[in-house]
């Protein structure tokens, strides 16, 4: 069965850094998008950063240049550092694996997400 | 970024009832919208994608229809376990995008 199951959760104070990783099995790691998607809690859905499977990475706005998104394939573990973290950066964090379909034209969905580990930044 | 906006942000049914979710994009997105569902403390799950794909293993009472910008989800005959909060996403234009989530709750 595939299961992702992030861990990192934690309080940090403003400023400070964190990393979250996302352990992956029951499928080829290394063949899927990944992403990072954060929630908070009572909130919506806000989509944070990709890791494609060729090692590229994408990021939201508001991540660029604080967050890095990172893999090893041969660990099957995703990874997001957050530096500079802010009091809004305060969310549940999912680790989401992306599927497509080659009969819709390649419509792209999530299809696995993990349980979401809690980051929470206040002084 | 692509706006969706999703009405109602809640509404209250009862079991069997029929209820529909509209999502409405603020351009056109094609048929790249999904559908999710996520209970008090749990992750999403995928119910339909590219607009009206029932994800394996969902139940047949969930449907999807639209284009361009108006999309809807459909529950027909509502269960005790379809309570929940539903999200639509947009997969057409970088970065993907969500609605604000429709609270479906017991009346």
């Amino acid at each position: 069965d595939v299961q992702l199951v992030e861990s990192g959760r934690g309080l940090v104070q403003p400023g400070g850094s964190l990393r979250l990783s996302c352990e992956a099995s029951g499928f080829i790691f290394r063949a899927y998008w990944m992403h990072w998607v954060r929630q908070v809690p009572g909130k919506g859905l806000v989509w944070v950063s990709r890791s494609d499977s060729d090692g590229k990475t994408t990021y939201a706005d508001f991540a660029k240049g604080r967050f890095t998104v990172s893999r090893d394939n041969a660990k099957n573990t995703l990874y997001l550092q957050m530096n500079s973290l802010r009091a809004e950066d305060t969310a549940v964090y999912y680790c989401v694996r992306e599927q497509y379909d080659k009969s819709t034209n390649y419509a792209q969905f999530y299809d696995f997400w993990g349980p979401g580990t809690l980051v929470a930044v206040s002084s | 970024d692509i706006r969706l906006t999703q009405s109602p942000s809640s509404l209250s049914a009862s079991v069997g009832d029929r209820v529909t979710i509209s999502c409405r994009a603020s351009q056109t997105i094609n048929n790249y919208l999904n559908w999710y569902q996520q209970k008090p403390g749990k992750a999403p799950q995928v119910l339909i994608y590219a607009t009206d794909t029932l994800q394996g293993g969902v139940p047949s009472r969930f449907s999807g229809t639209g284009s361009a910008t108006e999309f809807t989800l459909t529950i027909t005959s509502l269960q005790p376990e379809d309570f929940a909060t539903y999200f639509c996403q947009q997969t057409y234009t970088p970065p993907t995008t969500f609605g604000q989530g429709t609270r479906v709750e017991i009346e």
